[in-house]
């Protein structure tokens, strides 16, 4: 079957623009992830989506960073006034359950901000 | 706050030779552990899942080892192939089950 698929797969955008990250996740899993590989930094946990309960937010840097999840499928990563900090690969994962299953994952947007 | 140490950082090694990649975590209270192999320029792909109650996992070639109340895992690769050359990242899930915290990889390179 399908797995999880992101979009764009890079994106370059001005630095103080807004950007959006779609996730598409596997079909009928009703976690998603979502992470951000900086060079030098390994991945960091951002949002996590689980069904219908409010998401942890936790790991957000800062309030330019919101995302939604529309009808417990796609979930769409927004990052408003861009700096060049924000420059990485930001992942998608989805899961079928909180903490027994395997979270897999997208192939990622890579985003530059120049 | 839990914290993810991966050792070596990088590792080289002739083809058909066994090897252990290392994990450490500061905090024994997870949910689970994972391995993935990560090649450049492409997402995650999971090796090994070890929920916490379990000692091991294998698959293939692949034995991962959990004790939690020392903070370790071990990924061993049998028999390393020069497709196996990729960086390999360890996560552990944590308590709450909503996130996972990665190590920063070993980057393995086998030569054929």
């Amino acid at each position: 079957g399908a797995g999880v698929s992101q979009s764009p797969s890079n994106k370059v955008t001005e630095k103080g623009k807004d950007v959006e990250l779609r996730c598409d996740p596997i079909s009928g899993h009703t976690a998603l992830y979502w992470y951000r590989q900086s060079l030098g930094q390994g991945l960091e946990f951002l949002i996590y989506f689980q069904g219908n309960s409010a998401p942890d937010k936790s790991g957000l840097p800062s309030d330019r960073f919101s995302a939604e999840r529309t009808g417990g499928s796609v979930s769409t990563l927004t990052i408003q006034r861009t700096q060049q900090e924000d420059s990485a690969v930001y992942l998608c994962a989805s899961g079928a359950s909180v903490s027994t299953d395997t979270q897999y994952f997208g192939p990622g947007t890579r985003l530059t901000v120049l | 706050k839990q914290e993810v140490t991966q050792i070596p950082a990088a590792l080289s090694v002739p083809e058909g030779e066994n090897l252990v990649l290392n994990c450490s975590f500061t905090d024994s209270a997870i949910y689970n552990l994972q391995w993935f192999r990560q090649d450049p320029g492409k997402g995650l792909t999971s090796l090994l899942l070890i929920q916490s109650s379990q000692r091991e996992q294998t698959s293939g070639r692949l034995n991962a080892s959990l004790d939690k109340s020392s903070g370790r895992s071990t990924l061993y690769i049998a028999a390393s192939q020069p497709g196996d050359s990729a960086t390999y990242l360890c996560a552990v899930l944590n308590q709450a089950g909503t996130a996972l915290i990665f190590g920063k990889g070993t980057t393995l390179s086998v030569s054929s």
